[in-house]
């Protein structure tokens, strides 16, 4: 089945360290993202990617970091400069618009626990 | 600076009775609009979306509603599902300038149908 990965589902990091969180997709999408959601709040943006090997800042990039050296794959580092780590993770792909005003959507994998301890 | 707001937090009613969302957007550039439905611990996922160009969208028990001019837009769910419980989050693009569906997202409101 078609679909995006994510792994794992919870994770638990020490104070500190860094921890990198698994992001595939097989939708054959271009462009992939990273959000995070805390609660009370609604998904912000971290970092996105149009093509390998290139990738943008999002809203909160600061204290994450990423890398796209394969189509399919999108993972996202968590520094220890992330001061509020613990969060549920959110990574999602989309496919190009077909004309400049196309429909599109993101399709989302099933989230990263990510809690500091 | 939230460019997507959705100020109720949530939603409570009756099975059969109609839900009402509501989201406002600031950014006139926004073109195109999204929602998605969550449950815990899981991935949105898309519900229906709608071109500026359009003022309605309908699909089976939902229908989204768009008023540019007061840059507001609605999604209304008829009847009302036991199923619908859960987290409804509105998003916007600017498909002019984020061309690859980069969305804005509001802070969700929680949708509880009860018996």
């Amino acid at each position: 089945d078609g679909g995006i990965t994510q792994s794992p589902k919870y994770l638990f990091r020490k104070e500190g360290q860094n921890v990198t969180l698994s992001c595939e997709q097989n939708l054959n999408h271009d462009a992939m993202y990273w959000y995070r959601q805390d609660p009370g709040q609604g998904l912000r943006l971290i970092y996105y990617s149009q093509i390998v090997n290139d990738f943008q800042k999002g809203d909160i990039a600061e204290g994450y970091s990423v890398s796209r050296e394969k189509k399919e794959s999108f993972p996202l580092t968590v520094t220890s400069a992330q001061k509020n780590p613990t969060a549920f993770y959110l990574c999602a792909s989309s496919p190009p618009l077909i004309g400049p005003l196309g429909d599109t959507e993101a399709f989302f994998g099933q989230g990263t626990r990510l809690t500091v301890v | 600076d939230q460019q997507v707001k959705q100020n109720s937090p949530s939603l409570s009613v009756q099975e059969g009775r109609i839900s009402i969302l509501n989201c406002d957007y600031t950014n006139s550039m926004f073109d195109y609009f999204l929602w998605y439905k969550k449950y815990p611990a899981e991935g949105p996922t898309f519900l229906i979306s709608i071109s500026s160009i359009k003022d309605k969208n309908e699909d089976g028990r939902f229908t989204v509603f768009l008023n540019k001019s007061a840059k507001h837009l609605s999604l209304h769910i008829v009847p009302s599902q036991p199923g619908d419980s859960a987290v409804y989050f509105c998003a916007a693009s600017d498909r002019l300038t984020d061309s690859w569906g980069k969305l804005q997202f509001g802070a969700g409101t929680q949708v509880v149908v009860t018996p």
